[in-house]
Parts: structure tokens; C-alpha cells; sequence
């Protein structure tokens, strides 16, 4: 079990707006800016959509964007494309002996 | 353009060691002050992190892990490798080398591989 809690699955449709959650706690995601977001697409390795929170890499559309209240942090995804449609991983410091964990994933289908 | 390209054999009995080594094209693993990581995913499931290493062969692990892994660098040949003793099923998954972005090794992942499948069968 995941020490990054994210939504098994989440839906849209074309056009709008998700939001994918990752909680964790003030050890982790609440304590530190070191969030970042991952897409992943069926049999190809993961891309960084999102570093330290809500900065995007080079390259990344502005459509995916990230923030962070208390200790859950967000990815939302704004004009959902058929292409969005993908499994998304969060990860973060953590103060604790693990040092570093992903969230166990959420698969976003665009309906 | 940076590119990462994992290699090892495909199957590994249980109780042996699994090694891996990630080859590093278009850039230079010591002029690039960055941590440099292995990931992993089982069939199915989602990613876990195994560990990082710094140019100068600083190292962190997932404390789950650390007692069977050891990661190491060699800047002459560009590469990075993975070693995983005694491995069991439980270590059946594609294995990913990925560079971070930054001098931190929780620093996000920026470039991967294209992942090396590892089955732990006899």
C-alpha cells in the first residue's frame, strides 16, 4: 500500500477539466515542495509532467498544471484530450525512512 | 538529446543476482552534476522507487530494498548500473534507469529509459 494516497480511477470527456489528488501527510507532500506528477501510457515508460509542485518541464502543455493544499497535492488537467487518457503517479520527498514514494497511480479515462 | 538505454539479460533464477546497466547517449554523467535513479514495475501494478546515485557515486535506496541493492557509476563508459541480490518473483517487473532533474535525488525524473523487462523465474 502506497504511503501516497491518489483515486484508483477518474473520467472526463473532451473538453474538460480533472482534478487527480495525492495525500499524503506533513512528513511528505504537507512538508516539503518536492511533488511531482508522472504520465504513463499503456507499455511506454513515464514522462514528468510536473516538478516541485506545479512547475512544468519544457515541452509540457499548459493544460496540465499542479498546486498543493495542506498536505494533498493536485494534477489537473484542463481541455481534456483523447490522448490525456493514461495512468498518472504522483511522488514526493518524505522525511521518513523511505525517503522517497510514488502514489499508487490513478488511470484517467476520457469518455 | 539525452537518451537512456537499459541492458541485461531478461530472466534470472531465484536466489541470483539481477544486473542491469543503463547507457547514457547525447550527454555526459559527469559533466551533468544530476542524481541519476533505477525504477521499477511489477506486472500490473504501479512504480517504486530502488535508488539513486550522483555523479561522484553518492547513493540513496528504498530502505525496503537496500540490504540486496547496490547501484554504482563508471563515468568512463557513461553508464550507470543496478545490481539485485537474491531476488525472488517478487522482482519480476520492468525495470526503468531515469535522470532527475536535479542535484536532489527526490528531485522529478525528467529523462527514463524505455524500461528493461525482468522475469525472476527458474
Amino acid at each position: 500500500q502506497s504511503a501516497l494516497a491518489q483515486p484508483a480511477s477518474v473520467s472526463g470527456s473532451p473538453g474538460q477539466s480533472i482534478t487527480i489528488s495525492c495525500a499524503g501527510t506533513s512528513s511528505d507532500v504537507g512538508g516539503y515542495n518536492y511533488v511531482s506528477w508522472y504520465q504513463q501510457h499503456p507499455g511506454k515508460a513515464p514522462r514528468l509532467l510536473i516538478y516541485e509542485v506545479s512547475n512544468r518541464p519544457s515541452g509540457v502543455p499548459d493544460r496540465f498544471s499542479g498546486s498543493k493544499s495542506g498536505n494533498t497535492a493536485s494534477l489537473t488537467i484542463s481541455g481534456l484530450q483523447a490522448d490525456d487518457e493514461a495512468d498518472y503517479y504522483c511522488s514526493s520527498y518524505t522525511i521518513s525512512s523511505t525517503l522517497q514514494e510514488f502514489g499508487g497511480g490513478t488511470k484517467l479515462t476520457v469518455v | 538529446q539525452l537518451q537512456l538505454l537499459e541492458s541485461g539479460p531478461g530472466l534470472v533464477k531465484p536466489s541470483e543476482t539481477l544486473s542491469l546497466t543503463c547507457a547514457v547517449s547525447g550527454g555526459s554523467i559527469s559533466s551533468n552534476r544530476l542524481y541519476w535513479g533505477w525504477i521499477r514495475q511489477p506486472p500490473g501494478k504501479g512504480l517504486e522507487w530502488i535508488g539513486s546515485i550522483y555523479y561522484n557515486g553518492n547513493t540513496y535506496y528504498n530502505p525496503s530494498l537496500k540490504s540486496r541493492v547496490t547501484i554504482s557509476v563508471d563515468t568512463s563508459k557513461n553508464q550507470f548500473s543496478l545490481k539485485l541480490s537474491s531476488v525472488t518473483a517478487a522482482d519480476t517487473a520492468v525495470y526503468y534507469c531515469a535522470r532527475h532533474r536535479g542535484d536532489h535525488y527526490y528531485d522529478g525524473m525528467d529523462v527514463w529509459g524505455q524500461g528493461t523487462t525482468v522475469t525472476v523465474s527458474s
